[in-house]
């Protein structure tokens, strides 16, 4: 089975800091991608990567920024972060010709 | 600007009973996906459609989609407590598999006994 590992299930951040929600996925898919989940608003696509070192901004990037240094790990990185992050945080990663995107278990995010 | 929209938004509906979930989409898409979410839980692909016409069926679960009418239904049969949870559906606006997903807000099922 696909593999997406959040590294945390929980985190809680002051406002003003640098936060790193770490991803990994253990199928060699090319894609990755980080949403967030709010109540009411569904899923939103916050920045996607297609390979290595590639990232594009999805719907909502203001305030986030990601890293992929390697296949396997997407990073979303909140350089400064504030209580309206304050959110669930959803990777997933796919790969051609599958068609599905598989998601990790999540991490719930409260910035105070 | 691409929409989804899913109604009901929530649904609370006895067992046994049959009931569809719609999800309607402003933009062509040449795929369809629906999730299930438990609380607490992260999102389990249910299916994907991926033609005009299509139809998929596990279990008590159907989807179908109607490309012309940018229309999907998920339809529940026969619902039991277990069906309980929140389903979403999602399109793929870039489309050939770009895997962007842009999602409706979610329909919360409640199976009461």
């Amino acid at each position: 089975d696909v593999k997406v590992t959040q590294s945390s299930r929980y985190l809680v951040k002051r406002t003003g800091e640098k936060v790193f929600l770490e991803c990994v996925q253990d199928m060699d898919h090319e894609n990755m991608f980080w949403y967030r989940q709010d109540p009411g608003l569904g899923l939103r696509l916050i920045y996607f990567s297609y390979d290595v070192k590639m990232k594009e901004k999805g719907d909502i990037p203001e305030g986030y920024s990601v890293s992929r240094e390697k296949k396997e790990r997407f990073s979303l990185i909140l350089e400064s972060a504030s209580t309206n992050q304050t959110s669930m945080y959803l990777c997933a990663s796919s790969s051609p010709p599958s068609v599905k995107a598989f998601f990790g278990q999540g991490t719930r995010l409260t910035v105070v | 600007e691409l929409k989804v929209e899913q109604n009901p938004l929530f649904l609370s509906m006895q067992e046994g009973k049959n009931y569809t979930i719609y999800c309607n989409y402003s933009t062509t898409s040449d795929r369809l996906y629906w999730y299930r979410q438990d609380p607490g839980k992260s999102l389990e692909s249910l299916f994907v459609l991926l033609s005009n016409g299509a139809v998929k069926q596990e279990g008590r679960l159907m989807a179908s989609l109607d490309t012309k009418a940018r229309l999907s239904t998920l339809h529940i049969t026969a619902a039991v407590h277990d069906l309980s949870a929140t389903y979403f559906c999602a399109v793929d606006p870039a489309g050939a598999g770009s895997y962007q997903l842009t999602f409706g807000k979610g329909t919360k099922l409640s199976v009461i006994p």
